[in-house]
């Protein structure tokens, strides 16, 4: 059974913090890994993407992957309230183009 | 780039009838759509996966039969519940894959259908 594990949170942080999330997932042979954030009531937008060991930088994000802890986390710098949201994890098996999400963390972002 | 569309955004409808949904790729050619169905402070639930030309590869659990899907385009997808009933309202999400980039596997999702049954 392939599983992506995330803290349902709430997540609360003060505006202008930084936001740690993080995912952990089950199948060794996972080779990518997504950050998704979903609005409430909206669908979900690809905010990040990663497949190889290390730290990716967007702007006020960072994605961090570790394959062999198994787990990939998002930064998010400088939180601002328009930031809380849900954020989903998602990874691919290795050969498979179907993405086990996980449950999402909620993040709620105060001033 | 890479901007998927549904229609409609909402839905209201009669217990018994069929309610259609499309989703297009609008800026690239999908050879994969993914439907998923999300309750209220739930996670996705993937419903079923189709290719363009192919029979949808449904879920356990997911009635073929009642959830229609056809994807008979490179840029459309569409997802028909019939005769839907009251426990089928839920928000429906729609997202596209890209042909693959360097291995890549990202997709984009449409907005969203809210269905509400009567």
């Amino acid at each position: 059974q392939k599983e992506v594990e995330q803290n349902s949170g709430p997540l609360s942080v003060p505006e202008g913090a930084i936001a740690s999330l993080n995912c952990t997932y089950s199948d060794r042979g996972s080779q990518s890994f997504f950050w998704y954030r979903q609005y409430s009531g909206k669908s979900p937008e690809l905010i990040m993407s990663i497949y190889s060991n290390g730290d990716k930088e967007d702007g006020r994000f960072t994605a961090q992957l570790n394959k062999a802890s198994q787990y990939v986390s998002l930064l998010i710098r400088d939180s601002q309230p328009s930031d809380s949201a849900t954020y989903l994890c998602a990874v691919n098996i290795e050969g498979s183009y179907i993405p086990t999400f996980g449950r999402g963390t909620s993040l709620i972002v105060h001033p | 780039g890479a901007v998927v569309s549904q229609h409609p955004s909402r839905v209201i409808c009669k217990s018994g009838t069929s309610v259609k949904i499309e989703c297009r790729s609008l800026d690239f050619q999908a050879t994969t759509m993914f439907w998923y169905r999300q309750f209220p402070k739930q996670s996705l639930m993937l419903m079923a996966t189709s290719n363009e030309g192919s029979k949808a590869t449904y879920e356990q659990g997911v009635e073929k039969d009642k959830f229609l899907i056809n994807h008979a385009s490179l840029t459309l997808s569409t997802l028909t519940v019939t005769s839907a009933h009251p426990e089928d309202s839920s928000f429906y999400i729609c997202s596209a894959r890209p042909p693959l980039a360097g291995g890549y596997n990202e997709q984009f999702f449409g907005p969203g259908t809210r269905l509400t049954v009567l």
